[in-house]
C-alpha cells in the first residue's frame, strides 16, 4: 500500500524568506503526486500536480515542486514566502489505476506559520 | 470556473441519527470521491464511485456508510447510525474522464458533529 510522509508537523518562517516543505512517498510504481493547500475553515485547494515528464513543476501562487524518483521525494518550495502562505499543506499521492480505483493518499500535514 | 458543491456546510445531529451528506460534483466529471478529515488530523479517502458503482473503499467505510448518485447531479454520502466518532469535516471529489489521468477537484467540505 502506498503512503505519505510529511516530516514536519509545523514550521515557522519569516515573511520574505524561502520555503521548504518536506514530503516522502512510498509506492511500487509511478506516483502521481499532488500539493493540495488548506486554508482555516476552508476546502483543499490545489497547488500543483506531478504525472510524468520534467520533474520540477510549477504551480499556483508562485510555489513549484520537484519530484527525485531515487529520493522518492516530491518538496513543495516557494523562493519568498507572504503571510497570506499560511496554512496547512498536504502532500497526496495517487495510483492512477483505472476504473477510479485512485482515492488518494495523504500525508498528515505541515502547518506553515508565517512570522513578520 | 466550475466547482464541486457541498451541501450543508455544518451538520449537527444526535449519536443514532441518520444523515446524508450532499455533493454536486462537476458536470462533466465521471468519477467521485468521499474523504473525511477529523479535526487536527490527516484527510482520509472514504470511498469511489464510477459508472454507478463503489470502484473502491477503505476499512474506514463500513455497513454504516452508503453512497448514491440518485439523479445526474447529485451525489450523496449516508451514515446510517451516526457515532461520536464520525465527527469529521467530510470532502466530497470528482474527476474527469479517464484515458489520461487527473486530478481530483474538492469541494469546501461539510462538518458533521455529532453529539
Amino acid at each position: 500500500a502506498q503512503s505519505v510522509t510529511q516530516p514536519d508537523i509545523h514550521i515557522t518562517v519569516s515573511e520574505g524568506a524561502s520555503l521548504e516543505l518536506r514530503c516522502n512517498y512510498s509506492y511500487g510504481a509511478t506516483p502521481y503526486l499532488f500539493w493540495y493547500v488548506q486554508s482555516p475553515g476552508q476546502g483543499l485547494q490545489l497547488l500543483l500536480k506531478y504525472f510524468s515528464g520534467d520533474t520540477l513543476v510549477q504551480g499556483i501562487k508562485g510555489f513549484e515542486a520537484e519530484f527525485k524518483r531515487s529520493q522518492s521525494s516530491f518538496n513543495l518550495r516557494k523562493p519568498s514566502v507572504h503571510w497570506s502562505d499560511a496554512a496547512e499543506y498536504f502532500c497526496a499521492v495517487g495510483r492512477g489505476e483505472g476504473g477510479g480505483a485512485d482515492g488518494l493518499t495523504f500525508g498528515k500535514g505541515t502547518h506553515l506559520i508565517i512570522q513578520p | 470556473e466550475p466547482e464541486v458543491t457541498q451541501t450543508p456546510s455544518h451538520q449537527v445531529t444526535q449519536m443514532g441519527q441518520e444523515v446524508i451528506l450532499r455533493c454536486v460534483p462537476i458536470s462533466n466529471h465521471l468519477y467521485f470521491y468521499w474523504y473525511r478529515q477529523i479535526l487536527g488530523q490527516k484527510v482520509e479517502f472514504l470511498v469511489s464511485f464510477y459508472n454507478n458503482e463503489i470502484s473502491e473503499k477503505s476499512e474506514i467505510f463500513d455497513d454504516q456508510f452508503s453512497v448514491e448518485r440518485p439523479d445526474g447531479s447529485n451525489f450523496t454520502l449516508k451514515i446510517r447510525s451516526t457515532k461520536l466518532e464520525d465527527s469529521a469535516m467530510y470532502f466530497c471529489a470528482s474527476r474527469a474522464r479517464a484515458g489520461v489521468y487527473n486530478e481530483q477537484f474538492f469541494g469546501p467540505g461539510t462538518r458533521l458533529t455529532v453529539l
